[in-house]
């Protein structure tokens, strides 16, 4: 089992410019969630998806992000015209709801730090 | 305001000492959970506890739900337990969303 895999691990992209981050979660979960991680405001719910359909997506900024999930195996965060507050990691993870005892634990990826400059 | 508050912010302690941790939320909950993140790293998930006391190896962690408080112990800590540690509020049974605390900043010197 790899885990959840997140690509690119590092990105550094101008400012005004588009970013798509990819998450791939263990296979056989149904739940995939995304965070993301500053030193100031610490881990914050983005949005997340259960069997592919978006369920939650109260913290997304309104305008410029986007998050699909097309297939079961991969999702993507796309932030169009970046800031420099986009600056982050972006935490992906994922969880099956099948497994009552150890309720829904997430899985964590390694994150994508994205660098708006 | 804050619903899920982590203190201390920061802990020092030398090794062989004993770590407290403690997690507090302003709403019911569902489930809490731990999770443990060295410098530049994953997050590990440590507990998945909703209530009650829960043990593995020198970690315990208690979630007394009427008090809304949860907490984590580390007996006997070593250099290797340095690292950031997390608590997460589920509000919704088994919805899986998560609402993190600031965390712990744990170092264990030599």
């Amino acid at each position: 089992n790899a885990g959840v895999i997140q690509t690119p691990r590092h990105k550094v992209t101008g400012k005004g410019q588009e970013a798509t981050l990819w998450c791939e979660p263990i296979s056989g979960h149904s739940a995939v969630f995304w965070y993301r991680q500053t030193i100031v405001q610490g881990l914050e719910f983005l949005t997340y998806f259960r069997n592919q359909a978006p369920i939650d997506d109260s913290g997304m900024p309104k305008e410029r992000f986007s998050a699909q999930m097309p297939n079961q195996s991969h999702s993507t965060l796309k932030i169009q015209s970046t800031q420099p507050q986009d600056s982050a990691v972006y935490l992906c993870a994922s969880s099956s709801f099948l497994d009552r005892l150890s309720g829904n634990t997430l899985y964590f990826g390694e994150g994508s730090r994205l660098i708006v400059v | 305001g804050q619903q899920v508050q982590q203190s201390p912010a920061s802990l020092v302690l030398q090794e062989g000492e004993n770590a407290e941790l403690q997690c507090n939320f302003s709403t019911s909950l569902n489930s809490m959970q731990w999770f443990y993140q060295r410098p530049g790293g994953s997050l590990v998930s440590l507990f998945y506890n909703p209530s009650g006391t829960k043990h593995s190896g020198r970690l315990t962690s208690t979630t007394v739900i009427k008090e809304r408080r949860s907490s984590l112990h580390i007996s006997s800590s070593q250099t290797t337990d340095s690292g950031t540690y997390l608590c997460a509020l589920e509000l919704n049974y088994n919805q899986g969303k998560l609402i993190f605390g600031q965390g712990t900043k744990l170092s264990i010197k030599p």
